[in-house]
């Protein structure tokens, strides 16, 4: 049982290129998170999908753009990557209700230069 | 909105002794709360969760936490920490009512010396 599978694990980027990071799970949760996690802010939500078809902007959107492509997976996209977006990005799922614990993936270490 | 705090980024502490890590809420609704910890280079896995029923909630790996909700409080504590509790600690919210959002604080790194 893979949990929250993520790639690439690592990523270095030129200012203005573009990627992708996907995200999968197996665990037939309902709701999938992106967050980013940089030095004394903690884990900050960029964007979330409720459920199937739905997705929601978080803390900070700008510079992001994400897809639900089914139930399994969450795509996150940096259309034209900036050095600010210079982080630790962490997918998570959660079987959708409130008291429910979030599954997180082992993080993907991304540069722009 | 919903926000938390950890009052304390750092905190070392020696083997085999107490450790209280610090957090603060403040929510205008009802909110769950989590402890998270996150090993390097790892993602964060679930400590323990505060529900509703006992202010005291014990955790894996020896972990407890209290809930005090006049102070809007959770702080996380362990008696005795062991070199394998190096990590990151998180503090988390979630309204009652909402599928969501978690709302995390921006992490204290505890650092067991030997």
């Amino acid at each position: 049982n893979a949990g929250v599978t993520q790639t690439p694990k690592f990523q270095v980027l030129k200012t203005g290129q573009s990627m992708t990071l996907q995200c999968a799970q197996d665990m037939n949760h309902n709701s999938m998170y992106w967050y980013r996690q940089d030095p004394g802010m903690g884990l900050r939500l960029i964007y979330y999908s409720a459920s199937e078809g739905t997705t929601d902007k978080g803390e900070v959107p700008n510079g992001y753009n994400v897809s639900r492509l089914n139930k399994r997976e969450f795509s996150l996209r940096l259309e034209s990557a900036a050095p600010s977006q210079t982080s630790v990005y962490f997918c998570a799922s959660s079987l959708g209700l409130a008291n429910e614990k979030l599954f997180f993936g082992s993080g993907t270490q991304l540069s722009v230069l | 909105a919903q926000s938390v705090t950890q009052l304390d980024s750092q905190v070392p502490v020696f083997e085999e002794a107490p450790v209280e890590l610090r957090c603060n809420y403040s929510s205008s609704v009802s909110v769950y709360l989590f402890w998270y910890v996150q090993y390097p280079n790892q993602g964060l896995q679930l400590l323990l969760k505060y529900l509703s029923g006992s202010t005291l909630v014990k955790g894996i790996n020896g972990f407890e936490a209290e809930f005090n909700k006049s102070q809007t409080s959770f702080h996380l504590r362990k008696p005795s920490v062991h070199i394998s509790d190096t990590a990151e600690y998180f503090c988390a919210v979630r309204v009652k009512t909402s599928y969501d959002k978690v709302i995390f604080g921006p992490g204290t790194s505890l650092s067991v010396i030997p």
